[in-house]
């Protein structure tokens, strides 16, 4: 079974550093993107950033950009997610999923097909 | 604000049909294809159409959707209480070089 294992929930002050992960499990790791999506509360998906951990292909949201980093470890089969200085605003769930990105015909086909369960961050002083 | 446009809510009655709209532009929509997902209260999100058309094993053929132009649609016939969640639209985006959803479609079995 494919599987994606995400870290527990975390409690930071605003510019405190975290790292939240997502541990893969019954695919071959390397070979498929893998990336982020944020939940505010109340809110809707926000796309955040994938990386392939095959030649670590990395892509951001510009809405995030350069506020965060995704990275991941083909020895563990973990995907990454890290701030260097959390603020309010990143208050939300964060899911990480299995991307499948490929070039078919003259379009891109994208989609998410195996979802963690979602890793709670909550910053507030 | 989401780079795909979707309405806010849906409802429909029991056995009724409903539709979902997804408007989009050429970088995103109009040029890529179309997945949508569908996600129940303090769950996450789970695919229920990829390729623009296509389900995965275990969506039943209630759900179908399709594209025209820059504009996705997803129908769900048959409506049953158990359908009642919010679903989104996503696609990638050429020019932003990343995914986008939609801002999500809350629907309710009346």
């Amino acid at each position: 079974d494919v599987q994606l294992v995400q870290s527990g929930a975390e409690m930071k002050k605003p510019g405190e550093s975290l790292t939240i992960s997502c541990k893969a499990s019954g695919y071959t790791f390397a070979s498929y993107w893998i990336g982020w999506v944020r939940q505010r509360p109340g809110k809707g998906l926000d796309w955040v950033g994938i990386i392939y951990p095959g030649n670590s292909d990395t892509r951001y949201s510009p809405s995030v950009q350069g506020q965060v980093t995704i990275s991941a470890d083909t020895s563990t089969k973990t995907a990454y997610l890290q701030w260097s200085s959390l603020q309010a605003s990143d208050t939300a769930m964060y899911y990480c999923g299995r991307h499948e990105r490929y070039l078919y015909g003259s379009g891109i086909v994208y989609y998410m097909d195996v979802w963690g369960k979602g890793t709670t961050v909550t910053v507030s002083s | 604000q989401s780079v795909l446009t979707q309405p806010p809510s849906v409802s429909a009655a029991p056995g009724q049909k409903v539709t979902i709209s997804c408007s989009g532009s050429s970088s995103n929509i109009g040029k890529n294809y179309v997945s949508w997902y569908q996600q129940f209260p303090g769950t996450a999100p789970k695919l229920l159409i990829y390729d623009t058309d296509k389900r995965p094993s275990g969506i039943p053929d209630r759900f179908s959707a399709s594209k025209s132009g820059t504009s996705a649609t997803l129908v769900i016939t048959g409506l049953q209480t158990g359908d009642e969640a919010d679903y989104y639209c996503g696609s990638w985006d050429s020019s932003l070089s990343g995914g986008v959803f939609g801002g999500g479609t809350k629907m309710t079995v009346l």
